[in-house]
């Protein structure tokens, strides 16, 4: 079973940041906040992952609180290809992924 | 990124036959490949772990003998769906544990429609 806890659905305008909230109140001290999202008929993609540190890449920020029990992630100017289900996972280094419901974002034009 | 295809990318079959849809690594190996099923506006589930030279690892309520996995190759897995039924018909990905020292390390197929008619 899926251990982290998301909204259902989310709406975004166009341009603006998107932050999507994933709460994971029984994460183990070793297992990594992972994010990934699939946009409808296509495989998953990978966006990001942290341990502890907050990260940044090229599509994605992720914060991660200090007790570890929540994060979100941060698409910092959403455009309408970001319309997808974005999935927060929490899993052991190079384990295998379990997905829970995620979260469905609306990108508004 | 490291990249993972599926092949085919759809398939339709008439129900009691045999399918197989391939999932290759195209520029790592993988020791560890994963399989999952999607019916639509569903979550994925994941039925199996496949390993390289070892039986997969089926996870509760998925049918081994239904579901088979060969593993045969670093770079190759293939799930055959036997005597396929309607009820069958969904979205299956694999995805592909690469080794890293850092960084992702476990990428996604494209996936493959089967629909059983």
């Amino acid at each position: 079973d899926a251990k982290t806890t998301q909204p259902t659905s989310m709406d975004c305008a166009e341009g603006r940041a998107a932050n999507l909230p994933c709460n994971h109140s029984t994460i183990s001290g070793n297992e990594y906040v992972y994010w990934y999202r699939q946009i409808h008929s296509q495989g998953p993609q990978y966006i990001i992952h942290g341990l502890k540190n907050n990260e940044t890449n090229e599509m994605a920020s992720l914060i991660i609180t200090e007790d570890r029990k929540s994060s979100t992630l941060i698409l910092p100017h959403a455009t309408l290809r970001d319309t997808a289900v974005y999935y927060c996972i929490n899993s052991l280094r190079d384990d295998k992924i379990i997905f829970g419901k995620g979260t469905r974002l609306h990108i508004l034009p | 990124g490291a990249v993972v295809s599926q092949h085919p990318s759809w398939v339709i079959c008439k129900s009691g036959t045999s399918v197989k849809i391939e999932c290759r690594s195209l520029d790592f190996q993988a020791t560890t490949m994963f399989w999952y099923r999607q019916f639509p506006k569903q979550s994925l589930m994941l039925m199996a772990t496949s390993n390289e030279g070892s039986k997969a690892t089926y996870e509760q309520g998925v049918e081994k003998d239904k579901f088979l996995i060969n593993h045969a190759s670093l770079t190759l897995s293939t799930l055959t769906v036997t005597s396929a039924h309607p009820e069958d018909s969904s979205f299956y990905i694999c995805s592909a544990l690469k080794d890293r020292t850092s960084g992702n390390t476990i990428y996604f197929g494209e996936g493959s429609w089967l629909t059983v008619v």
